[in-house]
Order: C-alpha cells, then sequence, then structure tokens
C-alpha cells in the first residue's frame, strides 16, 4: 500500500499519560497535515507541513500538543498530559504541489483517553 | 468567520432516485470548494472540486457564489453512493487548511 500510513491504528491511555502518533506520507509529497475527528463532526485542521517547515497551526492546537517533521518525511504528533477531551480520531494527510485541497488521508488514529 | 454547513446529518432515498446533499459556506474571500466522500471502511478521499467542474461517479457540483451554495447532486442514486460526504472550503490563497462540515450520510436502499 503506497498511501498515506499511520501507527498505531488505536491507542488507549489514562489522563495525564503522553501519547505519540506518526505519519509516514506518500512519498512524493512535500505538505504534510494533521487533522482531528471527533464524534458526528467533520475533521478539524490542527497544522501543517511543508517539507519539514511547520507553516500552519490552528488556535485549536494548545501547548501539550507538539508537531515535528524532522527530515521532511515522516511526521509525529505529540499530546502531553493527555485529557479526556483529547480523545478522537487523529487524521494524517499528504499532498504533492500540483492540485489544490487535493489531499490523501490516511487511515487514522482513534485515541482514548479514559 | 469561514464556516461551512451541512444541514442534513441523514439522507436517505431510494435506488434510482435523485440526490441532492446541500451545502452552503461563510467565507468572505474566494474560496475554493471540495466534496470529500468516506465510504464505508475506507479513507476520507476527494470527490470533487468546484474549480475542475467535473462529474465524478455522475456527481456533480455547482458553485452559486450569490446563495454562498455548493450543492453536490446525481440524477439517479446507485447503492454504491452510500457513504459519508463531507463539504469543504479553503481560501484560495493558502496551502491546503480545509475548512470541513460536519458530514451528512447519504443511504441509498434498493
Amino acid at each position: 500500500d503506497t498511501g498515506v500510513s499511520q501507527d498505531p491504528r488505536h491507542k488507549i491511555t489514562k489522563r495525564g499519560q503522553n501519547v505519540t502518533f506518526r505519519c509516514d506520507p506518500i512519498s512524493e509529497h512535500n505538505r504534510l497535515y494533521w487533522y482531528r475527528q471527533t464524534l458526528g463532526q467533520g475533521p478539524e485542521f490542527l497544522t501543517y507541513f511543508q517539507n519539514e517547515a511547520q507553516l500552519e497551526k490552528s488556535r485549536l492546537l494548545s501547548d501539550r500538543f507538539s508537531a515535528e517533521r524532522p527530515k521532511g518525511s515522516f511526521s509525529t504528533l505529540e499530546i502531553q498530559r493527555t485529557e479526556q477531551g483529547d480523545s478522537a480520531m487523529y487524521l494524517c494527510a499528504s499532498s504533492g504541489t500540483g492540485v489544490s485541497g487535493k489531499l490523501f488521508f490516511g487511515s487514522g488514529t482513534q485515541l482514548s483517553v479514559l | 468567520a469561514q464556516r461551512v454547513t451541512q444541514p442534513e446529518k441523514l439522507l436517505s432515498v431510494f435506488k434510482g432516485a435523485p440526490v441532492e446533499l446541500k451545502c452552503n459556506y461563510s467565507y468572505s474571500g474566494s474560496p475554493e470548494l471540495f466534496w470529500y466522500v468516506q465510504y464505508s471502511r475506507q479513507r476520507l478521499q476527494l470527490l470533487l472540486r468546484h474549480i475542475s467542474r467535473e462529474s465524478i461517479k455522475g456527481f456533480t457540483a455547482d458553485l452559486n457564489k450569490g446563495e454562498t451554495s455548493f450543492h453536490l447532486k446525481k440524477p439517479f442514486a446507485q447503492e454504491e453512493d452510500s457513504a459519508m460526504y463531507y463539504c469543504a472550503l479553503s481560501d484560495s490563497g493558502s496551502q491546503g487548511n480545509l475548512i470541513f462540515g460536519k458530514g451528512t450520510k447519504l443511504s441509498v436502499k434498493p
């Protein structure tokens, strides 16, 4: 499968713990996005990278959230001191520089904070 | 504020009936509008973009700036069209920060 891959698929953690998710984009894509989706809602934009540079962050992204893309390839999203409100599906997407708005999504990481 | 509204959470039609999934947006600039679709147990994927003015899987969507709408239409629904549909907008000057609506679940009955 040459699509966007995310790991893990599911994560259960206790409140207060730190969690880290990984995303591997389509190899030729230089743009990478993180979105969050809760039940009954559409995906909400969190942050965006072009190559290794983090170019845009949503106000939704509190200081407990940090994302990196150190070599312009895979990305990690870390949540520190998790809260029950962080429970959601975390989606990663990537795109090339060609077609605007054509994002390729991964299957997501489902986070449950107990 | 930028916003996408999909007024229907669920739309149920019979096979062969016409379908219209509604989408209204609020944006003061020059938005680009998209429809994304998620079939059962599959990933979210782009269905069509307003700028392409194309028909995909029999679906079309016309951007109506006067009514700030981008409704998705298909004249004859098929069972395989059953899925979750999301309308999204992007600032034409941005790099892909999409604002999604809450989605409409389309159920096509045999």
